[in-house]
């Protein structure tokens, strides 16, 4: 299993542009996440899913959007590009597992997003 | 709402000792669960320990143990026989089990820095 993996590692865009961040597990989990993480602070939850075709938005999902169109997949989209969006973007899942649920979030490498 | 604080941002210890990172939260729920996750350099999330907090006994995993209060609502991990390998940022977290909405609320962070 290849866990939890993003596209893509690293990218630098110009104000106003306009990209995707894709996440993708292989381990059938019904939750997945966004999260981004800044100097000083820990991750910030962006948006979330519990599961296909589902989203939530999170603590800070201005000037994001998201999308789970198949159940691996769970994509951040940013349609105009800001530098206070420069940051480091983790996503996570976690299996709903019933009846016992897991909670634990299992994280993929994070994607290290600059804007100019 | 949900808080955790990392009192102590940056720790630095001599191979083979022990350390702790401390860890206390809020809330007023009764029924949850706290982690910790390690981040080396190479930004992946890694879990290392959890608890649930309605399980008495602290959470150990090898080297790694938990001491749980939950009146005084701390959680702090001890790190035995320390090795190069655990230097990485620490961030606590926490969650409420709530079907369908649970989310991690992460602290700040402590810089753990391992000496030769």
């Amino acid at each position: 299993n290849a866990g939890v993996t993003q596209t893509p590692k690293f990218r630098v865009l110009k104000t106003g542009q306009s990209m995707t961040l894709l996440c993708a597990q292989d381990m059938n989990h019904e939750y997945m996440y966004w999260y981004r993480q800044d100097p000083g602070m820990g991750l910030r939850l962006i948006h979330y899913s519990v599961g296909e075709g589902t989203t939530a938005k999170g603590e800070v999902p201005d000037g994001y959007n998201v999308s789970r169109l198949k159940k691996q997949n769970f994509l951040l989209g940013l349609e105009s590009a800001a530098p206070s969006q420069t940051s480091v973007y983790f996503c996570a899942s976690s299996s709903s597992g019933l009846p016992v649920r897991t909670d634990t979030q299992y994280f993929g490498p994070g994607t290290r997003l600059t804007v100019l | 709402a949900q808080t955790v604080t990392q009192s102590q941002p940056e720790m630095s210890v001599q191979e083979a000792e022990t350390v702790t990172l401390s860890c206390t939260y809020d809330t007023s729920e009764s029924n949850y669960y706290l982690f910790w996750y390690k981040q080396p350099p190479s930004r992946q999330m890694i879990l290392v320990i959890r608890q649930e907090a309605y399980k008495q006994q602290n959470a150990t995993e090898n080297r790694f143990s938990v001491n749980f209060q939950k009146a005084a609502k701390s959680f702090s991990l001890k790190i035995s026989d320390s090795q190069l390998g655990d230097t990485a940022m620490y961030f606590c977290a926490f969650m409420i089990p709530n079907f369908g909405n649970e989310k991690l609320t992460f602290g700040t962070g402590t810089r753990l820095t391992i000496i030769p």
